[in-house]
């Protein structure tokens, strides 16, 4: 069973970069088939994709933040990564790592339990 | 962009309840709608994809159907552990959210 587990700084100052990576556990990255996404949500808010990542380095993000971000994979580990620059409060956040599915739609059938970043001077 | 409405915002109901819950695009997203449910403090949990297919693990009680641009998700015979928030999802224009209907105890 996939198992996937958030990391990084619970703290960002403004106009600095947040960076995140997602362990993943009961699935090998290099295998395919999956895709790997970024999702976030304020406190007391809904959800916002940000982007996905193949293992290939092929990468797909949400239009409204893509000049902000860049994902990332590194397979020898069995991680994905995000860095998200020039943060303002309004990116302080759960962000959750999910295993996505392209197929008939796209869907996250497995989910990190998410790690919540403020961002605040 | 496509925006997803889901109605209502939020809703009581008893356990033993038939509910229902809509999610309307704003234009055709053939059936690229997926629902989740999410617990307080907890990540999203995927029930249903494709608009109707459910996920494996996931009880029969929760079924979803589409008609046009308007989706449902019914959940029948409500149970103590359905209180929760749920989201649908399209995938067919980049992929965005509904703003989730809560389910709560009368």
């Amino acid at each position: 069973q996939v198992q996937l587990q958030e990391s990084g700084p619970g703290l960002v100052k403004p106009s600095e970069t947040l960076s995140l990576t997602c362990t993943v556990s009961g699935a090998s990255l290099h295998r395919g088939y999956y895709y790997w996404s970024w999702i976030r949500q304020a406190p007391g808010k809904g959800l916002e994709w940000i982007g996905y990542i193949y293992y290939s380095g092929s990468t797909n993000y949400n239009p409204s933040l893509k000049s902000r971000v860049t994902m990332s994979v590194d397979t020898s580990k069995n991680q994905f990564s995000l860095r998200l620059t020039s943060v303002t409060a309004a990116d302080t956040a759960v962000y959750y790592c999910a295993r996505t599915i392209l197929g008939a739609t796209i869907y996250f059938d497995s989910w990190g339990q998410g790690t919540l970043v403020t961002v605040s001077s | 962009d496509i925006q997803m409405t889901q109605s209502p915002s939020s809703l009581s109901a008893s356990v033993g309840d038939r509910v229902i819950i809509s999610c309307r695009a704003s234009q055709s997203i053939r059936t690229y709608l997926n629902w989740y449910q999410q617990k307080p403090g907890k990540a999203p949990k995927l029930l249903i994809f494709a608009a109707s297919t459910l996920q494996s693990g996931v009880p029969s009680r929760f079924t979803g159907s589409a008609s046009g641009t308007d989706f449902t998700l019914t959940i029948s015979n409500l149970q103590p552990e359905d209180f929760a928030t749920y989201y649908c999802q399209q995938s067919y224009s980049s992929l965005t959210f509904g703003q989730g209907t809560r389910v709560d105890n009368k």
